[in-house]
Formats: structure tokens, sequence, C-alpha cells
């Protein structure tokens, strides 16, 4: 079975501080996700990468950074928390453009 | 106007109904599509995928996709209290990021 983890379930975080979560998936995926889901905007595309080193904007990159230094590790970077990132963060993994998505079970994050 | 419009519900049903869930999209591009089921506070996962028009059956899930009118849906027979959850239809154009829903929330009642 396919596994995703992520670094956290659950995080309490304050305005302005810098906030790291981590995703990792053993299945030898190129492609790795990050999402934010909110109620009745679903789910969000904040950044994506394709291999090791390359990372590609989402839909709503504003306020995000992302590293992929291995194949099996993306970790998506608040520079400096704020309110309106106060989210559930769905990190997700695919071997190839075609295949599904398989997603972690996300860490909610909320900043105070 | 959104890519994928889903009514998010709730939806409630008694045990042992037949459940239908729909999506509408506008790009006509899109060829890939996906039902994703969520329970409470868990990562989506994925039930169903279709490629173009057609009807897919897997158990008591049936995926239809009718592409004239940009409509997709799931139907769940002889429900059950376990297929509460949220449910995202998902969809893509070829090797593109998936579009998403919003999600439908169900609740199967004993």
């Amino acid at each position: 079975d396919v596994k995703v983890t992520q670094s956290s379930r659950y995080l309490v975080k304050r305005t302005g501080e810098k906030v790291f979560l981590e995703c990792v998936q053993d299945m030898d995926h190129e492609n790795m996700f990050w999402y934010r889901q909110d109620p009745g905007l679903g789910l969000r595309l904040i950044y994506f990468s394709y291999d090791v080193k390359m990372k590609e904007k989402g839909d709503i990159p504003e306020g995000y950074s992302v590293s992929r230094e291995k194949k099996e590790r993306f970790s998506l970077i608040l520079e400096s928390a704020s309110t309106n990132q106060t989210s559930m963060y769905l990190c997700a993994s695919t071997v190839g453009a075609y295949n599904e998505q398989f997603f972690g079970p996300g860490t909610r994050l909320t900043v105070l | 106007q959104k890519e994928v419009e889903q009514d998010p519900g709730p939806l409630s049903v008694p045990e042992g109904a037949i459940v239908s869930l729909n999506c509408t999209y506008s790009n006509s591009a899109f060829q890939y599509f996906m039902w994703y089921r969520q329970y409470s506070r868990k990562g989506p996962e994925l039930l169903m995928y279709t490629y173009s028009s057609g009807n897919k059956e897997d158990g008591r899930f049936t995926a239809q996709v009718d592409k004239s009118s940009k409509y997709i849906s799931l139907f769940i027979r002889d429900s059950q209290p376990s297929d509460s959850a949220t449910y995202l239809c998902a969809m893509r154009a070829g090797a593109n990021n998936l579009f998403f829903g919003t999600g439908t929330r169900l609740t199967v009642i004993p």
C-alpha cells in the first residue's frame, strides 16, 4: 500500500512564525503536491513538484514556499504565518501524470 | 465561474437507500474523472477513476460521465452507515493538475 505521511496532525502557531509542514511518501513517486482545503472552497493547489529540486506554483502560492531536496520528501513552508493561513493542509503524491493522487492524512493548522 | 461545481449538501439518507452525487463542469477538455471519499479528519482516498464518457461499476458504486452535458455522477446502492463521508469529484484535462469540486457531505442513518 502506498503510504503518504505528514509530520503533524494538528499544529497551532502564532502570527509571524515560520512554519514547516513535512510530507513523506514511500512509493518512489515522482510527483508531489501540496493543497489546502477550506469549507466551501474545496481543495486548492498551492505548489507541486515533478522531480527533486523542482517546483511549480499552483493556484494559490502566495505566502508559501516549498522544498524538495529528496525524492520522497516535500516540505511546505509558511515564511510568516498569518491567520488567513489557518486551514487543513493535504499532501499528495503520484507516479506519472495520469495516475491517481494518493493523499496523506492532512495537517490542521491554526494560526493565532 | 468555477471550473467544477458540486452541491455541498449536506445529504442525509436512510440505510439501504440509493444515493446520487453529482458534479458539473465547464471545461470541455476534461477527460479524466475521479471520485474521492474523505472521512472526517482523514485525507481523501480514490473511489472511482474513469476516462471519457460512459459508466464504470465497482461493487455498490457506479460512476457515470456525460461529456455532452458536462455532468458526472456517483451512485451508491444499498448505502451503509460506513458510507458516511464527504465525496469529492475531481477531473483533469490530459497530464495536467486536478480540479476538485468542493465536496458533498453524506450521512447514512442506520
